[in-house]
């Protein structure tokens, strides 16, 4: 079955980076993209950004374009969200979620939340 | 960006009874519509997709309609376990992909 496994809770002081990973299985993992969403408290979910891990080719929203990096390893079947210069706004529950580009997201992780605080 | 709104923030129903939620895009997304169940300390499960067709494992009481604007989610005779937070997400043709700010049904 279609599993995507998160990295732990972090707790981080502002202007710091956090990298939250998110390794895949049950599936062809170079076969579909992996997006990035965040949801801070109370708030609608906002996507992030998307990667290819068969074609490696990745983007971002213009929102965190200059601070977010989205990698992938295909020998380990892991995408990494890299989000820096964090401020308390960033503090939020990050899930990854599969989706080809211009499809739905159709299997997410439980989420990892990144607490943003001095 | 597409701007995806949501009405109503909250809706007050009875267990059995039928439920509407409505999603208007800011500009035609034809029918690349995802609806999404979200429930406290849970991630998002993928409900609706391309408008109206049900993803894998969702009742049949749960049904979609619309394109272009305009959508509808549907929960014909609501379950203890459908009270939750329902989002929109439109994906069409290029990113950001956006989301509603989501409607509550409630008890």
């Amino acid at each position: 079955q279609v599993q995507l496994v998160q990295s732990g809770a972090e707790v981080k002081k502002p202007g710091a980076s956090v990298m939250v990973s998110c390794k895949a299985s049950g599936y062809s993992f170079t076969g579909y993209a992996i997006n990035w969403v965040r949801q801070a408290p109370g708030q609608r979910l906002e996507w992030m950004g998307w990667i290819n891990p068969g074609g490696g080719n990745t983007e971002s929203s213009q929102k965190f374009q200059g601070r977010v990096t989205i990698t992938s390893d295909t020998s380990a079947s892991t995408v990494y969200m890299e989000l820096s210069s964090l401020t308390s706004e960033d503090t939020a529950f990050y899930y990854c979620a599969r989706g080809r580009y211009g499809d739905p997201l159709d299997y997410w992780g439980l989420g990892t939340l990144v607490t943003v605080s001095s | 960006e597409i701007v995806m709104t949501q009405s109503p923030a909250t809706l007050s129903v009875s267990p059995g009874e039928r439920a509407t939620l409505s999603c208007r895009a800011s500009q035609s997304v034809s029918s690349n519509l995802a609806w999404y169940q979200q429930k406290p300390g849970q991630a998002p499960r993928l409900l609706i997709y391309g408008a109206s067709t049900r993803a894998t494992g969702i009742p049949a009481r749960f049904s979609g309609r619309g394109s272009g604007t305009e959508f509808t989610l549907t929960i014909s005779s609501l379950q203890s376990e459908d009270f939750a937070i329902y989002y929109c997400q439109h994906y069409d043709k290029w990113p950001p992909w956006t989301f509603g700010q989501g409607t509550k049904v409630e008890i």
